[in-house]
């Protein structure tokens, strides 16, 4: 009964260098979001993915990237961290990605970038 | 670009009180509306939608929806202090899949 799994649950990059948010999800759900969330702030989506094979871009995809090779995992790359991509990253997932599916979250990557 | 818009906070009550929370949205083609509660550290919960206008009661919660003001509500009848987070208006459209979120609104329940 895992739900949405991510790890890892804490990190500290340096400037310029590179990492891989896991996400994964047990649940056989075709539509898969990032999201990030600064303090003080709502969520902003990142990508997302209604199907493996299948992504698109969202609010704020710039210094990210993601790929679904799976239906289970999405993970979310980033390339040369900035301190502008420290946050809270969260992964949810829904069946259908329509308003009668609810976002199912993990709980979290909290990300510093110094 | 879509928004949603929350009233400003924190939002203080003491316990037993209503609180009243209010988000408007931008999208006049919005299909569906949610309130997402979120504990400090923690994930999003979702604890109402809301999909046509009118009231939607759910035990202490009760979800107000008023499309032709681009409006939606949450009132938490009988706060408690275990209340005490933050919620997020969500609004999806009929578009696409993508849900957005208002920044929330604090709300604490005073003992």
């Amino acid at each position: 009964n895992a739900g949405v799994t991510q790890t890892p649950k804490f990190r500290i990059l340096k400037i310029g260098q590179s990492m891989t948010l896991q996400c994964a999800q047990d649940m056989n759900h075709n539509y898969m979001y990032w999201y990030r969330q600064d303090p003080g702030m709502g969520l902003k989506l990142i990508y997302y993915s209604v199907g493996a094979g299948i992504t698109d871009k969202g609010e704020v995809p710039n210094g990210y990237n993601v790929s679904r090779s799976t239906t289970e995992d999405f993970p979310l790359r980033l390339e040369l961290a900035a301190p502008s991509q420290t946050s809270v990253y969260f992964c949810a997932s829904s069946y259908s990605g329509q308003g009668d599916s609810p976002l199912h979250f993990g709980n979290g990557t909290r990300l510093t970038v110094t | 670009q879509k928004e949603v818009e929350q009233n400003s906070g924190p939002l203080s009550v003491p316990e037993g009180a209503i609180a009243s929370l209010n988000c408007t949205y931008s999208d006049r083609v919005s299909q569906s509306f949610f309130w997402y509660r979120q504990y400090s550290g923690k994930s999003p919960e979702l604890i109402m939608s809301i999909y046509s206008n009118g009231d939607k009661e759910d035990g202490r919660f009760t979800a107000q929806l008023n499309k032709a003001s681009q409006y939606v509500s949450l009132l938490i009848r009988d706060s408690q202090p275990s209340d005490s987070a933050t919620y997020l208006c969500a609004v999806m459209d009929g578009a696409n899949s993508k849900l957005t979120f208002g920044k929330g609104i604090t709300l604490s329940v005073r003992p």
